[in-house]
């Protein structure tokens, strides 16, 4: 089994519907994070979370909220969905509790907006 | 924040040559790590290398932290190569990545 798993891998939804990406990790780390792929653009981060209590905005937070309901589940909303944020999302971990931080990521979850 | 930029954008070889990609960064930074993305869109870990000189196998790193600039060699390389290879500094800023396409 993977150590950070993202469900739905793949989703297909329509402008105006609520979406919710999870992310759960079995590797024990303190940090988790979202990020966004788009074609030629890299990797942007969207919300960062060092632990439970800890949730901060990344450089593209606007029109996605998160919840990290325990140390290894950290879930990306999409409130409204809209045709620009259809992308591959990706969620990471690290562990900077006891190493220094070496980025793990799960395998992606494609959306598409319609 | 830190800007990260990757050069070349694009890079196409023979199977069995050598290719340097280079990353440069605007600031002093604790973290940098470098990853591949094959062409089922996994990202895999290479290296995690604020400064110094790792290596594994075909592929060996170098990051000169006071100039701000990592390097990826990459030696006798292979068709599985390919792919796109992103550094990243500080778990949260990505360059835009080079794409790598190894021909057989």
């Amino acid at each position: 089994d993977a150590d950070v798993t993202q469900t739905p891998r793949n989703r297909i939804t329509k402008t105006g519907k609520r979406i919710m990406l999870e992310c759960s990790q079995t590797k024990g780390h303190d940090r988790m994070y979202w990020y966004r792929q788009d074609p030629g653009l890299g990797l942007r981060l969207i919300y960062y979370s060092f632990d439970v209590k800890d949730i901060n905005k990344g450089e593209i937070s606007d029109g996605y909220s998160v919840s990290r309901q325990a140390q290894a589940k950290f879930s990306l909303s999409l409130e409204s969905a809209i045709p620009n944020q259809t992308a591959l999302y990706f969620c990471a971990t690290s562990d900077w509790a006891r190493t220094t931080g070496e980025l793990f990521f799960g395998e992606g979850s494609r959306l598409t907006v319609l | 924040g830190i800007q990260v930029e990757q050069s070349p954008p694009d890079l196409i070889l023979q199977e069995g040559a050598n290719s340097t990609l280079r990353c440069n960064f605007s600031d002093s930074v604790n973290n940098l790590q470098w990853f591949h993305q094959n062409p089922w869109g996994q990202l895999i870990n290479l290296f995690y290398i604020p400064s110094g000189t790792k290596q594994n196998g075909r592929l060996s790193a170098t990051t000169v932290a006071t100039e701000r600039y990592s390097l990826l060699y990459i030696s006798s390389s292979q068709t599985t190569d390919s792919g796109v290879y992103f550094c990243a500094v500080e778990d949260m800023r990505f360059g835009a990545g080079t794409r790598l396409t190894v021909k057989p």
